[in-house]
Order: structure tokens, then C-alpha cells, then sequence
């Protein structure tokens, strides 16, 4: 079971807009800043968001990040073939000093 | 370019031991604090270890205290993860990672692209 809830699956057709959600608690993405990577088989896990909306350099500006509360979303727009892989979501969680992550969830291009 | 690579997973029985080793290059090691993150077959990421860039002090998680030890050689820029007392549930891709500055909370900047070890009997 893991501290930050996503949801196992998403999808879309290929142009359209997807979100993934990502709740936490105020130990965690209340507290602190969220991040999200993308897993694709076999590679290494990459960073699409940091600090809840920031791209990293390389990264497509079809990729956005937001928080409130203690939840936040990652969105996909323009959706393409490309984009089917797992995300993960992931933050410090405060006063037990290590770092939680969300379940991951499955994106699906239709 | 900023490279990690893992190596040194292997099938192992329950109770074994195991040592993995990640190799980094494209950065200066000794500055930076470094993780170890797990995904288990079909399962999540699961955060493991993080030492600090001096190696004067590390932090891990629930599920592996005890068991596991992080240690790192800056003079190589090597990590390692001694994996002790192994159980099945210790099946999984083994990842390192890169923070991204020097405090605990700061993010995971790069990863490598894992080692399997599997517990079995």
C-alpha cells in the first residue's frame, strides 16, 4: 500500500488532454513540493516535474504539474504515442525523514 | 552527461546476502547525497536509502532497517547497497538516484536504469 494514492490506470486518444491525480496528507504533498517521473520498461525512471510544475530541461511543455492542498496532478496534453508508460508521484514526508512515493499509474494511448 | 550505472543483482535465497554497487559519472560525486529506490514486479516505487554526500549519516525505510546498509566511496564515485537477511518480498529492481542539491527533501534528479534481485528458494 503505498502513502500516496494514484489512480492504476488513465488513457486517451491521441491528441487529447489526460490527468493523473496524486493525494497525499500534510506530512507529505501537504508539507512539501511533489515530483513526478515517467517509467517506460526497461529505462531508467526519468523526471518529467519538480518542485510541483517545473520542467526540467528537454522535457515537452505538453507535460504540466499542479498542487493544492494535499493533492496534485499531472497533466498530458497532445497526448501521443510516446506518452504510454507509468508515472509515479513522489514527496518528502516530514518528521519520518524519508521520501514516499504514489503507486504509479498506467497510461494507456487508445 | 550525468550516467549511473547498477550493478550486482542476482537470484539469491531467502536470508541471503547481497551487494549492489552503482557506478556514477558526469558529476562531481562527493557533493551530492544519493538514494536507492525499489519497484517490486507489478508493484510501486518504493523508496529505500538515502546517505548524504559526506556518508556521515544515512536513512532508510521501515521495511528494510536493519537489514539494509548504504555506504558510498567518493574517491570512486561509487554507491553500494549491502542487502542482508534477504526475503522474498525484497524481489525487485533496485534503483539508484541522484538528489538534486543538498538537503534531504531535495528531489531525485537522475536515475540509473536498475539491477534485478530476486529471492528465492
Amino acid at each position: 500500500q503505498s502513502v500516496l494514492t494514484q489512480p492504476p490506470s488513465a488513457s486517451g486518444t491521441p491528441g487529447q488532454r489526460v490527468t493523473i491525480s496524486c493525494s497525499g496528507s500534510g506530512s507529505n504533498i501537504g508539507f512539501d513540493n511533489i515530483n513526478w517521473y515517467q517509467l517506460l520498461p526497461g529505462t531508467a525512471p526519468k523526471l518529467l516535474i519538480y518542485n510541483n510544475s517545473h520542467r526540467p530541461s528537454g522535457v515537452p511543455d505538453r507535460f504540466s504539474g499542479s498542487k493544492s492542498g494535499t493533492s496534485a496532478s499531472l497533466a498530458i496534453s497532445g497526448l501521443q504515442s510516446e506518452d504510454e508508460a507509468d508515472y509515479f508521484c513522489a514527496a518528502w514526508n516530514d518528521g519520518r525523514n524519508h521520501w514516499v512515493f504514489g503507486g504509479g499509474t498506467k497510461l494507456t494511448v487508445l | 552527461q550525468v550516467q549511473l550505472v547498477e550493478s550486482g543483482g542476482g537470484v539469491v535465497q531467502p536470508g541471503g546476502s547481497l551487494r549492489l554497487s552503482c557506478e556514477v559519472s558526469g558529476f562531481t560525486f562527493s557533493t551530492y547525497h544519493m538514494h536507492w529506490v525499489r519497484q517490486a514486479p507489478g508493484k510501486g516505487l518504493e523508496w529505500v536509502a538515502l546517505i548524504l554526500n559526506d556518508g556521515s549519516n544515512a536513512y532508510y525505510a521501515e521495511s528494510v532497517q536493519g537489514r539494509f546498509t548504504v555506504s558510498r566511496d567518493n574517491s570512486k564515485s561509487t554507491l553500494h547497497l549491502q542487502l542482508s537477511t534477504l526475503r522474498v518480498e525484497d524481489t525487485a529492481t533496485y534503483y539508484c538516484a541522484k538528489a538534486k542539491g543538498w538537503f534531504l527533501r531535495d528531489y531525485l534528479e537522475y536515475w540509473g536504469q536498475g539491477t534485478l534481485v530476486t529471492v528465492s528458494s
